[in-house]
């Protein structure tokens, strides 16, 4: 069965310092990956998604790759704010009959320090 | 609000009793979404509707549990017979369900106590 992994359970960082989280998964390509940021107590809110064939996307001070050959998915947030601090959520989808079921990762708790 | 709205948020129960959920999606969403998210693990898909069709339920999803959405808009989530393992928060996402990417939107969830 698919297996996500994101490489830690926490980071902590600076402010100001640029943030990379990673999604590594087993197995086939996702149709397409996205990721979450989670509050403690909250449900997961909606950041960003890269599709199988794009290799970037960003938003604002967010920028998500995809590499289909290591089978990793990178997280970037730069310029980060204590504000920024929360868990974050990869998640995989991968179409036809299933599209829109999405298969999590354990998460990442960011701590970004002033 | 128009976000997804989940009741009760917090439900404490004891062994062996029966549970309800209900998940409000936002208005017009037709795919609604059930997922149980334990301490330190991303959520768990459970089962998903498109309207009032279930489409999916998990293989993980024993047959104590079940879910409705009767006239494709509120769902329920019920569970029978709880055990202590079915402690977790249950969180239920809604979508527009147009294209293979749409996005959910998710509920503040339900934190269940098994005690």
């Amino acid at each position: 069965s698919q297996k996500i992994e994101q490489n830690s359970e926490a980071l902590n960082i600076q402010e100001g310092k640029t943030a990379t989280l990673t999604c590594n998964y087993t197995n086939y390509s996702p149709a397409y990956l996205q990721w979450y940021r989670q509050d403690p107590g909250r449900g997961p809110v909606f950041l960003l998604l890269i599709r199988e064939n794009e290799k970037e996307k960003r938003k604002e001070r967010l920028k998500v790759t995809f590499d289909t050959t290591l089978k990793q998915s990178l997280f970037h947030i730069t310029a980060s704010q204590p504000a920024d601090s929360a868990t974050y959520l990869c998640a995989l989808s991968y179409g036809g009959t299933s599209y829109g079921k999405l298969t999590f990762g354990q998460g990442t708790i960011l701590t970004v320090h002033p | 609000d128009t976000g997804v709205s989940q009741n009760p948020r917090h439900k404490i129960t004891k062994r062996g009793q029966n549970v309800t959920f209900r998940c409000d999606p936002i208005s017009e969403h037709n795919r609604l979404y059930w997922y149980r998210q334990t301490l330190g693990q991303g959520p768990e898909f459970l089962t998903y509707f498109q309207n009032e069709a279930q489409l999916e339920k998990s293989r993980l999803l024993s047959d104590r549990f079940s879910a409705e959405r009767p006239k494709g808009s509120f769902s329920t989530l019920e569970i029978q017979r709880t055990e202590q393992g079915d402690s977790a928060m249950y969180l239920c996402a809604s979508s527009r369900g147009q294209g293979d990417t749409d996005t959910q939107y998710f509920g503040p969830g339900t934190r269940l106590t098994v005690l």
